[in-house]
């Protein structure tokens, strides 16, 4: 059975300074996906970014990014010029291909705090 | 506009009261999950619906109930509630996909029950 671990219960960050949140995950599948979900005070789960594992390529949205190691199984999400509503707390999760249950397989969360 | 809707938001309730937590979406997804997010574990997946009258079990199924009799709904029932099941629920749906074509899943608001 897959697993993702996130072994940061807790961050903070100045407001405009650079963080990376660290993600750890166990499979034996080749193909597969993985997400970073950001979850504010509000509850609502919203995706920030996707990667697919067939690509080498680091996905990269605006200012997040994702430093994606596939032989180490690591998934770290990266935030640049951060701002105070990047609070919130961040969830890594993954996806297999072939299960035809699309279940997301999710870490515990990173609570991000942002420091004015 | 697309969405995913819970009801209620918030419930807080005995034990042994059923309850029953509706979820509707509007955009004609095939698929549809239910998860609960405990402090520390992240979200578990619960039931899953890969289309109308078509259901099974997630990682925790234990004291839930699910139906899908129309494609819109996917109502998530506890029939004898009792505190352990205390917790945040999220309703998320998809399109479904063959092979590595990926649909994002769409997260209702959550409801949070307390079972006292």
């Amino acid at each position: 059975a897959q697993t993702v671990t996130q072994s940061q219960p807790e961050m903070s960050v100045q407001e405009a300074e650079t963080v990376t949140l660290s993600c750890t995950y166990d499979t034996s599948e080749s193909d597969y996906y993985l997400f970073w979900y950001k979850q504010p005070p509000s509850r609502q789960m919203i995706l920030v970014i996707r990667q697919e594992a067939y690509k080498q390529q680091n996905a990269t949205e605006n200012r997040f990014s994702v430093n994606f190691q596939k032989a180490a199984k690591s998934f770290s999400l990266k935030i640049s010029d951060s701002q105070l509503g990047d609070a919130a707390m961040y969830f890594c999760a993954y996806r297999s291909t072939r299960n035809s249950n699309y279940q997301l397989i999710w870490g515990a969360g990173t609570k991000l705090i942002i420091k004015p | 506009e697309a969405q995913v809707t819970q009801n209620p938001r918030y419930l807080i309730t005995v034990t042994g009261k059923k309850l029953t937590v509706t979820c509707s979406q509007n955009m004609n997804h095939e698929y549809m999950s239910w998860y609960r997010q405990d402090p520390g574990l992240g979200l578990r997946q619960i039931y899953y619906s890969m289309n109308v009258e078509v259901t099974d079990k997630g990682d925790v199924p234990e004291g839930y109930k699910v139906s899908r009799k129309e494609k819109r709904n996917f109502p998530l029932i506890l029939e004898s509630p009792s505190p352990n099941q205390t917790s945040l629920y999220f309703c998320a749906s998809s399109l479904r996909t063959s092979g590595r074509a990926y649909n994002e899943q769409f997260f209702g608001p959550g409801t949070r029950l307390t079972v006292l």
